[in-house]
């Protein structure tokens, strides 16, 4: 199935330091959803965009929908242990209602 | 608030056999997605159902069907369980409007011997 390009698929990082990571598509999205993914759970929902150059922060997360609409950035500030898991983006296009995911970028911090 | 609650947690089957899996969504949600996820693959939208009907299907062979109750909660069935078929399966309600964010559940791990 179609899927995002999400990168990258894994990071190693020092407790402390700052994260970034993102999606890219060839299809222009409405909505970029961003989520954690920890080991035996499911997805949570970090954060919702909802429009080019929205920019919305949750506590150390900073997500935004990229002018062209065809991308999406996720900032960590100063990373923690418990930042680890897995992060998904997921869009959808107009006249959808159908989410397609990212491939996911795993992150491990090292304290 | 509750969340979307899967069941069960764990299966484990045989090939051949065939399985049902549950889905309750976040009360007043009435958009039920199901996707299989797997180490190689990530992600893979199965189908959407929305006030009792599919509205939306993805790319998987007419052995993986649902169905939605009157209430909202979705059950899924796989018959003739190949090997291949090993995956989490997770479930995630919406309200069902266009663009409206989904909530996951923790979902179902099915092992097929």
């Amino acid at each position: 199935g179609q899927q995002l390009n999400q990168s990258p698929q894994s990071m190693f990082i020092q407790e402390g330091e700052d994260v970034s990571m993102n999606c890219t598509s060839s299809s222009i999205f409405n909505t970029w959803l961003w989520y954690k993914q920890d080991p035996g759970e499911g997805p949570v929902l970090l954060i919702a965009l909802y429009k080019a150059g929205e920019l919305t922060s949750n506590g150390r997360l900073t997500a935004q929908f990229g002018i062209t609409r065809k991308d999406s950035f996720l900032n960590i500030s100063a990373s923690i242990p418990s930042d680890v898991g897995i992060y998904f983006c997921a869009g959808t296009t107009s006249g959808t209602y159908k989410y397609i995911f990212g491939t996911g970028t795993r992150l491990k911090v090292l304290a | 608030k509750a969340g979307v609650t899967q069941t069960p947690r764990y299966l484990i089957k045989t090939r051949g056999q065939q399985v049902t899996l549950s889905c309750s969504p976040i009360s007043g949600h009435r958009s039920v997605s199901w996707y299989q996820q797997t180490p190689g693959q990530g992600l893979q939208f199965l189908f959407e159902y929305f006030s009792e009907t599919q509205r939306n299907k993805g790319n998987f062979p007419g052995r993986f069907s649902g169905r939605q109750f009157s209430n909202s909660r979705s059950e899924m069935n796989v018959s003739t369980l190949e090997l291949g078929d090993s995956a989490l399966y997770l479930c995630a309600s919406s309200l069902g409007e266009r663009n409206q964010p989904q909530h996951f559940g923790d979902g179902t791990r099915l092992s097929i011997l």
